[in-house]
């Protein structure tokens, strides 16, 4: 896509409570939206991740909502624990493009 | 499977030097892709490869960069002269497809270059 706000840039929690980070596109052609975090010294990973013809999908203790109509997405952690505690980052693609843009990423740290 | 493997982990260099990072890719993997992450820009696009061929190097900041793939198991990035504003953590991915759904990325670890 051509551009991916990322909202907060921050986000702490206590344990056991939830989170929620937002991102918004640009590009009405994005079709494909994944979700990556980023532990300490590692690289990125995959951890979910919804494609435009679906509003929402859930995997245990994450989820992630699609409207595309406002053109933007959100993930939302239950049930906080400290191993969650990461930078996420949340990503566009176009086929047109094909390639994925990243958001600016969120640090979450999960309090005791 | 030993995923993306990139080398070094940490480079510390002075400015003017020559720096090459280097890229193993999965195995099958036919995408690699080279990124820079910073506190500043987050993580960006410096250029990527199908098939050994170089597709977008559009994000690649100055002619000081530059990449190559000679063969689907390796890839370097390069940068001659370095300069302070260098300093930044770069990632090397792979995935079967660039990036497409069903085509996840798979990250290494990263570099952490230093210039002084």
């Amino acid at each position: 896509g051509e551009n991916v706000e990322q909202h907060p840039s921050t986000l702490s929690v206590q344990e056991g409570d939830s989170a929620v980070i937002k991102c918004t596109y640009s590009d009405s052609a994005s079709n494909y939206f994944p979700w990556y975090k980023q532990e300490l010294g590692k690289g990125p990973q995959l951890i979910i991740d919804i494609r435009s013809n679906v509003g929402e999908k859930k995997d245990q203790r994450i989820a992630v909502t699609l409207n595309k109509t406002a053109k933007h997405f959100s993930l939302h952690i239950t049930e906080t624990q400290p191993e969650d505690s990461a930078v996420y980052f949340c990503a566009d693609y176009t086929g047109t493009a094909s390639k994925l843009t990243f958001g600016t990423g969120t640090r979450l740290q999960v309090t005791l | 499977d030993a995923g993306v493997i990139q080398s070094p982990r940490h480079e510390v260099t002075e400015m003017g030097q020559e720096v090459t990072l280097r890229c193993k890719p999965i195995s099958g993997h036919n995408s690699l892709f080279w990124y820079r992450q910073t506190m500043m820009r987050g993580l960006e696009l410096l250029i990527y490869f199908n098939n050994n061929v170089p597709i977008d190097d559009s994000g690649m900041p100055e002619d000081r960069f530059s990449a190559k793939m000679p063969n689907a198991s390796f890839s370097t990035l390069k940068i001659q002269p370095s300069e302070p504003r260098d300093s930044a953590v770069y990632f090397c991915a792979s995935s079967t497809r660039t990036g497409a759904p069903d085509s996840p990325l798979h990250f290494g670890n990263g570099t952490r270059l230093t210039v002084t």
